[in-house]
């Protein structure tokens, strides 16, 4: 089976400039996730998706930040401008279901560099 | 409340040792307790879960021990290897409007030594 696929793996942009990344979910998977996680930190969930449609977007900057995921599989993040404190690895993560043992399955993350 | 407090933030062990993290929550509609390992470069990955109604589960040497009356649950490694060494980040997750809300923990760098 394979696993969640993001790209690109590396990103190195100026302040102000803009960068999208992409998530592509394990076949089937309901749920989708994506994390911000700052060098040192636990991951912070930015945004979850129940097939297409947004079920918890809270803790997205919404000024800066955006997201969607076209027909329920694939997922894009935005972020437009950046700032020097975006700088950290975007993980995206799915799950089969919208209830049960609250498994997550990590892609292996995106990694910002702001300058 | 929503809060996953872990402690230490960073641990080394000698092989064979034992390893031992700890977390606490606040939110009593915590039903899932999973722990994640991460190594350098890669996701995290789930390691061994519990939910609030055992106080102990192991899978080889991996053991969560898990105090619902003090709302703390703890990481066990057993035997320690080099292997081992990664960052561990304890979570919780909650139903929520009809979906899981996983909260994570700030994460433990584990190195073990030869």
């Amino acid at each position: 089976e394979a696993g969640v696929a993001q790209s690109p793996r590396y990103k190195i942009i100026e302040k102000r400039q803009s960068v999208a990344f992409w998530c592509n979910p394990i076949s089937g998977h309901a749920t989708l996730y994506w994390y911000q996680q700052i060098l040192g930190q636990g991951p912070k969930l930015l945004i979850q998706f129940q097939n297409n449609g947004v079920v918890d977007d809270s803790q997205l900057p919404k000024d800066r930040f955006s997201a969607e995921r076209l027909k329920g599989v694939d997922s894009t993040l935005k972020i437009q401008p950046a700032k020097l404190e975006d700088s950290a690895v975007y993980l995206c993560a799915s799950s089969p279901g919208t209830s049960g043992d609250g498994e997550l399955f990590f892609g292996e993350g995106s990694r910002l560099t702001v300058l | 409340q929503q809060q996953v407090k872990q402690s230490p933030q960073s641990l080394i062990v000698q092989k064979g040792g034992i390893s031992i993290i700890n977390c606490a929550y606040e939110n009593t509609a915590f039903d899932y307790f999973p722990w994640y390992q991460q190594f350098p470069g890669k996701g995290p990955a789930l390691l061994i879960a519990i939910r609030p109604d055992v106080s102990e589960k192991k899978e080889g040497r991996f053991t969560i021990s898990f105090n619902k009356s003090a709302k703390q649950f703890s990481l066990h490694i057993m035997d320690s290897q080099p292997g081992d060494s990664a960052t561990y980040f304890c979570a919780a997750s909650t139903p929520w409007g009809g979906y899981q809300k996983v909260t994570f923990g700030t994460g433990t760098k584990l190195q073990v030594i030869p």
